[in-house]
């Protein structure tokens, strides 16, 4: 089946500007999650949607960042008002929450962003 | 405060013989424990994961050993195939809060 997909694959934008990135989880897939990757780094956890519930934006490093997801599926990333250091790769992942839920994590391509 | 550890940012191991991939980690709430493989230009995908009331278990050519006492967990690979060559990443969660915390990463390069 079709796995997380992420638009677009490479962004290029200049500081100041604002970007969007999308991510298409897998079907049926009820959590949602933002990491990014710094060069050198680990990924670093931004934000995390359950269903309904209120998401989990403890990681997130500023007001300047912020996601939604509509509908339960597509969630979008805003970075508003971009620094260079926002560029990152930015990777998107589902999982589907239930009582036997190991925590596995199925990861999108990323989105590198690279602001100028 | 970085909590889960990778200490060596690259192996490089021959072909057949075993790699070991090591992580250590600080919060001692982590109770699940998660290794990804990474390739250039892809997403992590999901290789090997161990509960902390366990302290071994084995897929295929993977296991993973956990010491709690030590804080300290690690993957083999054995034997190694030029496949493997890809980035491997740790990551620990507290179970019921979801997000992953991962290590920097572990660059294994398998030679023929």
């Amino acid at each position: 089946g079709a796995g997380v997909s992420q638009s677009p694959s490479n962004k290029v934008t200049e500081k100041g500007k604002d970007v969007e990135l999308r991510c298409d989880p897998i079907s049926g897939h009820t959590a949602l999650y933002w990491y990014r990757q710094s060069l050198g780094q680990g990924l670093e956890f931004l934000i995390y949607f359950q269903g309904n519930s209120a998401p989990d934006k403890s990681g997130l490093p500023s007001d300047r960042f912020s996601a939604e997801r509509t509908g339960g599926s597509v969630s979008t990333l805003t970075i508003q008002r971009t620094q260079q250091e926002d560029s990152a790769v930015y990777l998107c992942a589902s999982s589907r929450r239930s009582s036997g839920s190991n925590g596995e994590q199925f990861f999108g391509p990323g989105t590198r962003l690279t602001v100028l | 405060d970085q909590q889960v550890k990778q200490n060596s940012p690259s192996l490089s191991v021959q072909e057949g013989r075993i790699s070991i991939l090591n992580c250590d980690y600080t919060n001692s709430m982590f109770d699940y424990f998660l290794w990804y493989k990474k390739y250039p230009a892809e997403g992590p995908t999901f290789l090997i994961s161990i509960s902390s009331i366990k302290d071994k278990n084995e897929d295929g050519r993977f296991t993973v050993f956990l010491n709690k006492s030590a804080k300290h967990l690690s993957l083999h690979i054995v034997p190694s195939q030029p496949g493997d060559s890809a980035v491997y990443f740790c990551a620990a969660s507290v179970r019921g809060a979801q997000k992953l915390v991962f290590g920097q990463g572990t660059r294994l390069t398998i030679n023929p």
